[in-house]
């Protein structure tokens, strides 16, 4: 069954450690992207990906950095995590067929920052 | 640039009553128009989808028409059910103004109640 997936759904961690939150799909989905969710519900794109290699900011700034290395996986790292990083992680990806655009959502990774 | 502005929650109500969700957009080109539905500790899911003008999109009950005239897209249900509850966002996609991502609004909170 296709599907896209996060993993872990919740982490608790301390300030200054490095962490990794992973997003697969296995839809063959050519475009990827992170958001950032805030407790008051709104979305912000923080990361996209139109394939492998290639990799952009989106409109909110975040000192996470992504990677795409292959076209299901798309993981993205905070180098050092701060209490400000508490959040809830999107992946999401689409097909990008023209007229359509629609995105499919992981479960999401809830981060909390100690 | 392309926005998109839905009514603010949180909206309340009991059960069988009927739900509008109002959603307004302003793109530059020709965009798809997307709602979404978010349940409680997990990701996104399409609810429904419109891809040009006075197309109806409909799911589970919901429905939504493309109203180019008004730059409208408001989402309906006849009969709510506790069910129903979750957080909605209405979407817009647009190649020429977005690049092809989902520009989202802020998301309306829905409570049934039995």
């Amino acid at each position: 069954e296709a599907d896209i997936y996060q993993t872990p759904r919740y982490l608790v961690i301390g300030t200054g450690k490095k962490i990794t939150l992973e997003c697969s799909q296995t839809m063959g989905h050519d475009k990827m992207y992170w958001y950032q969710q805030d407790p008051g519900m709104e979305l912000h794109l923080i990361h996209y990906s139109y394939g492998v290699n290639s990799t952009e900011k989106g409109d909110l700034s975040s000192e996470s950095t992504v990677s795409r290395i292959r076209t299901e996986h798309f993981p993205l790292t905070l180098e050092s995590a701060r209490p400000s990083h508490t959040s809830q992680y999107l992946c999401a990806s689409s097909g990008g067929l023209a007229g359509a655009y629609e995105q499919y959502f992981g479960p999401g990774t809830r981060l909390t920052v100690t | 640039g392309n926005s998109v502005t839905q009514m603010e929650g949180p909206v309340t109500l009991s059960e069988e009553a009927f739900l509008t969700i109002n959603c307004t957009y302003t793109a530059t080109g020709y965009p798809s128009l997307f709602w979404y539905v978010q349940y409680p500790g997990e990701g996104l899911q399409l609810l429904l989808k419109a891809t040009k003008a006075d197309d109806k999109g409909s799911n589970k009950g919901f429905e939504a028409t493309y109203r180019k005239e008004t730059t409208s897209f408001h989402l309906e249900k006849g009969s709510v059910q506790v069910s129903d509850s979750a957080v909605y966002f209405c979407a817009l996609s647009d190649y020429g103004g977005s690049q092809g991502n989902l520009i989202f609004g802020k998301g309306t909170k829905l409570s049934v109640k039995p």
